[in-house]
């Protein structure tokens, strides 16, 4: 079965310490995004990238840092620089074709991460 | 710049009667525009889009939504809605400025009532 997967499903840190979000795609997708989830809220952007070995800056990148190396995997670091960085993570990816824009995005199932 | 507006941010409904879930959107070029849902604690899934095609949407599930340029305007519509209908809908529209971004409204809650 095509889709993404994100692990964990539940991940917990202390306060100070660095941690990675997995996330991984099979659908051949070039564009692939992260964004979190606070209560009550919608979706704000954090990183995304269009291509391997590029990315760019969402509306709340500071405090977390990601790489693309391979075209399937997109892993999100949440650094002790972000103030508040217990909430939902969400992964996506979608397909880029030159010029359009009618491609939907494909959501994997979330990380909760919570720290204290 | 694009934008969408979710109308409400909650509504509630009885089993068996309408859903309405107002989504206004406002964009320079013709736009992309998506209805998701998302159960509690889980990923968003695609309902439907609407890509200058056909104005009148068909998803899954029953729901439907209708294109309206003249009141820029995305709805989203189902006859009747289940108990199983309850999550969180956000309207979305693609970025036609040149990145590959999309656009989140701030999502509407969806109560279904026994």
């Amino acid at each position: 079965d095509g889709g993404i997967t994100q692990s964990p499903k539940y991940l917990f840190r202390k306060e100070g310490q660095n941690v990675t979000l997995s996330c991984e795609q099979n659908l051949n997708h070039d564009a692939m995004y992260w964004y979190r989830q606070d209560p009550g809220q919608g979706l704000r952007l954090i990183y995304y990238s269009q291509i391997v070995n590029d990315f760019q800056k969402g509306d709340i990148a500071e405090g977390y840092s990601v790489s693309r190396e391979k075209k399937e995997s997109f892993p999100l670091t949440v650094t002790s620089a972000q103030k508040n960085p217990t909430a939902f993570y969400l992964c996506a990816s979608s397909i880029v074709i030159t010029g359009s824009h009618s491609y939907e995005q494909y959501f994997g199932p979330g990380t909760r991460l919570t720290v204290t | 710049a694009q934008s969408v507006t979710q109308l409400d941010s909650h509504v509630s409904v009885s089993e068996g009667t309408p859903v309405l879930l107002r989504c206004n959107y406002s964009s320079s070029y013709s736009p992309s525009l998506f209805w998701y849902v998302q159960h509690p604690n889980k990923g968003l899934q695609l309902l439907l889009k609407y890509t200058s095609a056909a104005t009148l949407v068909k998803g899954i599930n029953g729901f439907e939504a209708e294109f309206k340029k003249s009141e820029t305007s995305f709805h989203l519509t189902k006859p009747s809605a289940h108990m199983s209908d309850a999550a969180e809908y956000f309207c979305v529209v693609s970025d036609t400025s040149g990145t590959y971004k999309y656009i989140f409204g701030t999502g509407t809650r969806l109560k279904v009532l026994a």
